[in-house]
């Protein structure tokens, strides 16, 4: 079965930085493409960043770009997003979430549960 | 501003169709696939329809895709109560190198 679980959120301050983590499991990181989809309370779904299945392609929203880095390990199947330098406007739950095929281009068949990040002073 | 336009809202009632239309652009809907998600409150999105008109696997096939040009529209028949949510239509954008979101379509079951 697959399964993502998302970990890392929590209060920040604007200008710190955070690093979310999703541990998968029933499949492997190294065949699928990754995706970070994040909400910010009460909006919609705005897509932020993805990874390749090689790893060698990453991708990143205009928003983010710059400030966020999108990586993985594939010794712990692990998806990670670092978010520096955060702004209010980050204040989200982060969903990490599987392509159905190599790169973010595929729709996403899976997602975890979120994990909330707040920015506040 | 979402790169890929959704009305805000639908309604209908139970039993009846609704369609939800997403409109976007030449680097996005009009050379990639659409996929379509649903949103019950206080979830995770999950994946209705994918490649214009595919339904994910244990999707009733109540729920339908196509597409048309640059706009994509999503139909749900038999209309229950248990499909009031969020629907998101979603593709990737050559000219951003990015993957899009339409602003998202609140469904009310009246």
């Amino acid at each position: 079965e697959v399964q993502l679980v998302e970990s890392g959120g929590g209060l920040v301050k604007p200008g710190g930085s955070l690093r979310l983590s999703c541990a998968a499991s029933g499949f492997t990181l190294s065949s699928y493409g990754m995706n970070w989809v994040r909400q910010a309370p009460g909006k919609g779904l705005e897509w932020v960043s993805c990874i390749s299945n090689s790893g060698y392609h990453t991708f990143y929203a205009d928003s983010v770009k710059g400030r966020f880095t999108i990586s993985r390990d594939t010794a712990t199947n692990s998806l990670y997003l670092q978010i520096n330098t955060l702004r209010p406007g980050d204040a989200a739950v982060y969903y990490c979430a599987r392509s159905t095929g190599s790169t973010g281009w595929y729709p996403y068949d899976h997602w975890g549960q979120g994990t909330l990040v707040t920015v506040s002073a | 501003q979402s790169v890929l336009t959704q009305p805000p809202s639908v309604s209908a009632a139970p039993g009846q169709k609704v369609t939800i239309s997403c409109s976007g652009s030449s680097s996005n809907i009009g050379d990639n696939y659409v996929s379509w998600y649903q949103q019950l409150p206080g979830t995770a999105p999950k994946l209705l329809i994918y490649e214009n008109n595919k339904q994910a696997s244990g999707i009733p096939d109540r729920f339908s895709g196509s597409k048309s040009g640059t706009s994509a529209t999503l139909g749900i028949t038999g209309l229950q109560t248990g499909d009031e949510a969020d629907y998101y239509c979603a593709t990737w954008d050559n000219s951003l190198s990015a993957g899009v979101f339409g602003g998202g379509t609140k469904l009310a079951v009246l």
